[in-house]
């Protein structure tokens, strides 16, 4: 089982760009998550998804958005990328989202510079 | 406000020289405390959940244990492996916190 992946790892934009962030599992997980890390921050998450066909934001929503496509993938989108978006992003998935108690599992992360 | 923090921010240790990594939370209605390791250019790695105070679980050199204000990590005779980035993140009616984390350093 590969767990949680990410495509891409790293990725370079420029203010305005637009890009999408891939992840998907295989733990028949039916809940996942998009995290961003910043130094001194702590995980915050940005939106997540209780299950196939649903979304809802988190701490942190503004200028993203976010598709669930199908049981396994769940992408991040970057309309209009800003410098501030500058941040390591983080995908992970659980059996369930219900009250938050179950383990989270985390892709490797994708490391996003907007210049 | 709900929120967890954890002390030290860095934490420096001889091997096999024993300490504890501290995390105290205010969050509503605990439901659930986790414990994750994270290695540089990484993403977490969980180690453990806590449900209740008093409640201990162990895995290899490491113990979390759980009282009503505080999480702590113990590192039993820790190596050179062990070194990393600790997180602990806990969860209240919905939502989850996560700390900073400590930086452990194990020297050889």
């Amino acid at each position: 089982n590969a767990g949680v992946t990410q495509t891409p790892k790293f990725q370079v934009l420029k203010t305005g760009q637009s890009m999408t962030l891939q992840c998907a599992q295989d733990m028949n997980h039916n809940s996942m998550y998009w995290y961003r890390q910043d130094p001194g921050m702590g995980l915050r998450l940005i939106y997540y998804s209780a299950s196939e066909g649903t979304t809802d934001k988190g701490e942190v929503p503004n200028g993203y958005n976010v598709s669930r496509l199908n049981k396994r993938e769940f992408s991040l989108r970057l309309e209009s990328a800003a410098p501030s978006q500058t941040s390591v992003y983080f995908c992970a998935s659980s059996e369930f989202a219900s009250g938050s108690i179950y383990e989270q599992y985390f892709g490797p992360g994708t490391r996003l510079t907007v210049t | 406000e709900d929120q967890v923090t954890q002390s030290p921010e860095a934490l420096r240790l001889q091997e096999g020289e024993s300490s504890s990594l501290n995390c105290s939370y205010t969050v509503s209605g605990l439901r659930g405390l986790f414990w994750y390791r994270q290695d540089p250019g990484k993403g977490p790695e969980f180690l453990f959940t806590l449900y209740s105070a008093g409640e201990e679980k162990e895995k290899e050199r490491l113990k979390a244990t759980l009282t009503k204000k505080e999480s702590f990590l113990h590192i039993t005779a820790p190596k050179p492996e062990d070194s990393a980035t600790y997180l602990c993140a806990a969860t209240g009616a919905n939502n989850l916190f996560f700390g900073t984390g400590t930086r452990l350093t194990v020297i050889p």
